[in-house]
């Protein structure tokens, strides 16, 4: 099946810092990618939807300056947390479609960590 | 409310149980449904999906979708302690992804 992989899988960054995220399709082009936030325990929020070649599209209360996403090409999107602060601190999962089919697969996620 | 609905659990069943997950919806314009495994600090994997009303079944897997009802299943037979995960119910329509909030079950040997 279709393989959507996720850099780094554990990151720790410093207050303040910045933080990028890779998603990548492995043996398919994603036109659209979606990027997600999982506290513990609770369910999967999403972020935002990634169109390549275009701007994302941020969901209702997520800050468009503090998570930037870039999707370049039909392979690759990326998050980056931009001055991230301890509350920032969650699990992120990306997922793609594959071409103009209407099947998600997901990264295996990461977790990030601000210190 | 919701645009879907999911009982979180827990669902505490014994080995071999059958078990029955299940996802109410309130949005007619999701055409695609799916089910997501996920383990402990891993993310989602996709186990099944479905396109419109109907059956599917995949192994000890079947996914059940009634449209006319906004209500999707998914069936464990002889369910296995591996099987204790939690369980997300997704629907898409048109660039339109929802999940359910996820069912934790628990398979005891």
């Amino acid at each position: 099946g279709a393989v959507v992989s996720q850099h780094p899988s554990r990151v720790i960054c410093k207050s303040g810092t910045s933080v990028k995220i890779e998603c990548r399709s492995l043996d398919f082009q994603a036109t659209t990618m979606f990027w997600y936030r999982q506290f513990p325990k609770q369910s999967l929020m999403l972020m935002a939807t990634s169109n390549e070649g275009s701007k994302a599209t941020y969901e209702q209360g997520v800050e468009k300056d503090k998570f930037l996403i870039n999707h370049a090409s039909l392979t690759l999107s990326t998050l980056t947390v931009t001055s991230a602060h301890p509350e920032d601190s969650s699990f992120y999962i990306c997922s793609a479609i594959q071409g103009t089919g209407n099947t998600i697969y997901f990264g295996e996620g990461s977790w990030l960590t601000v210190v | 409310q919701k645009e879907v609905e999911q009982d979180p659990g827990p669902l505490s069943v014994p080995e071999g149980a059958i078990v029955s997950l299940n996802c109410t919806y309130s949005n007619s314009a999701f055409q695609y449904f799916m089910w997501y495994r996920q383990y402990s600090r891993k993310g989602p994997e996709l186990l099944m999906y479905t396109y419109s009303s109907g059956n599917k079944e995949d192994g000890r897997f079947t996914a059940q979708v009634d449209k006319s009802s906004k209500y999707i299943s998914l069936f464990i037979r002889d369910s296995q302690p591996s099987d204790s995960a939690t369980y997300l119910c997704a629907m898409l329509g048109f660039q339109k992804l929802v999940f359910g909030t996820g069912t934790r079950l628990l398979v005891s040997p």
